[in-house]
Formats: structure tokens, sequence, C-alpha cells
């Protein structure tokens, strides 16, 4: 069946450094969503893309849709301790009309 | 303040018993869902409603039953043939019928653990 990875499973930095979780697709994508999940909470919205090479960025966080719809990023540049969490991506299932499939998630933690 | 509530936020039940999880949405959204997040796992789709009193099954609907007479409303009974039911609940609600564009609005969860 149709899959979303997401790598790594867990990325350890020390404050101020860069971060990146890739999430692939074994659809093409209408469009792909990030969520983030802070320790003991609930996965929060945070962006959809539609457009392929789509990149957004909010403050320190950029995302990226691939050329092929089928592949996305999100970049954190100088990571800070309120970005600790487990960020997920998602996808359509059957890439456009069924019900969202998730990514295992990525779980960052940041070194003060 | 609109939202989701989802309750109660700790639950422990003995082996044998069934137990629901109440999940009430202000937002006026047409869908709802239940989601299951064991560590490690992501999230898996248990049941989904698109509309009142109509639901489908998910992903790992097994030893998981629903109903939705409300619109508001959405909860989970988690039977006692659920295998291994201790686990993280998160119900969910999007804007309109469930499509793939849809983003989707959490609880703050219930943990469930079973003794």
């Amino acid at each position: 069946g149709q899959q979303v990875m997401q790598i790594p499973q867990y990325q350890h930095v020390q404050e101020g450094e860069d971060f990146t979780t890739y999430c692939n697709s074994s659809t093409t994508l209408s469009n792909i969503q990030w969520y983030k999940q802070r320790p003991g909470g609930h996965p929060v919205f945070l962006i959809q893309l539609v457009k392929s090479g789509e990149v957004k960025k909010q403050k320190r966080l950029t995302f990226q849709f691939g050329e092929a719809k089928k592949n996305s990023s999100l970049h954190i540049t100088a990571t800070q301790t309120t970005d600790v969490g487990t960020y997920f991506c998602a996808g359509p299932e059957g890439g456009s009309q069924g019900n969202l499939i998730f990514g295992k998630g990525t779980k960052l933690s940041v070194k003060p | 303040d609109g939202g989701i509530t989802q309750s109660p936020k700790y639950l422990f039940r003995k082996e044998g018993q069934n137990v629901t999880l109440s999940c009430e949405q202000n937002l006026n959204h047409d869908a709802m869902y239940w989601y299951r997040q064991d560590p490690g796992q992501g999230l898996r789709l248990i049941y989904y409603s698109q509309i009142v009193n109509d639901f489908q099954k998910g992903d790992i609907a097994e030893g998981y039953s629903v109903s939705r007479e409300k619109k508001e409303s959405f909860p989970l009974t988690v039977t006692s043939a659920q295998k291994n039911p201790t686990a993280f609940y998160l119900c969910a609600s999007s804007i309109g019928q469930t499509s793939g564009a849809n983003v989707l609005t959490f609880g703050a969860g219930s943990r469930l653990t079973v003794l």
C-alpha cells in the first residue's frame, strides 16, 4: 500500500544548529501537510504545500515540495529549544482524495 | 474559543472492560476522525465520519466502535476485543467532507492504559 516515509527518526542538535527532516511518498501527492507535536501535546498544523517545487517560509522554518510532488522537506535554521518536538508530514491516500497518511515523524531534541 | 475537547485525558482500564472516549467539537466541522498513536508509529486512522449518522472504518478499526449521532460529537469505544488498547488516542476534525486537502485540527488526546 501507499507509504509516507520520514527520515531521520530522531535528531539531536545543539541549540543554534540547523535541522532538516525529509519526507518521501510512494505516490505522487496533490498536497503535503506538516504538523508539529510538542512533547506531551497533540499535533498542530504548520503548513500545506500544493504546487510542484513550492517553497514556503515561516520565520526560521523552510518547507519545500519536490518537483515530482513525491517528496518534501522541512528545514529549521538556528534551532531553539522551543523547536523541540516531533514533526510529521502527511499526504492524502490515493494521492489526492483520501484521508491523510502520516509519516512516523522525526523527533527533534535541542540541547541548550 | 473554538476547538476540540477530548475526555478523559487519562484513563485506566482493566482487561475485559469496554471504555468510551469522548470527543466534542464546536468548530462546525463536518468531518471527524479518530487516530491512535503509539511510540515511534506515527498516527494510524481508526475510524472517520464525513457526516452525521455515517462513518467508515480506517486502517485499524478492529476492536473499536464509533457513533456520530450529532455533528459535534464522535465518541470512540475501545472494546474488550481490542488486543492491545494501551495507547494515546487523538480525535480530529476538518472542514467539509473528507478530502485529501483537508487540514486537521486535533484535540489534546486521551491516554488509555490497560492494567
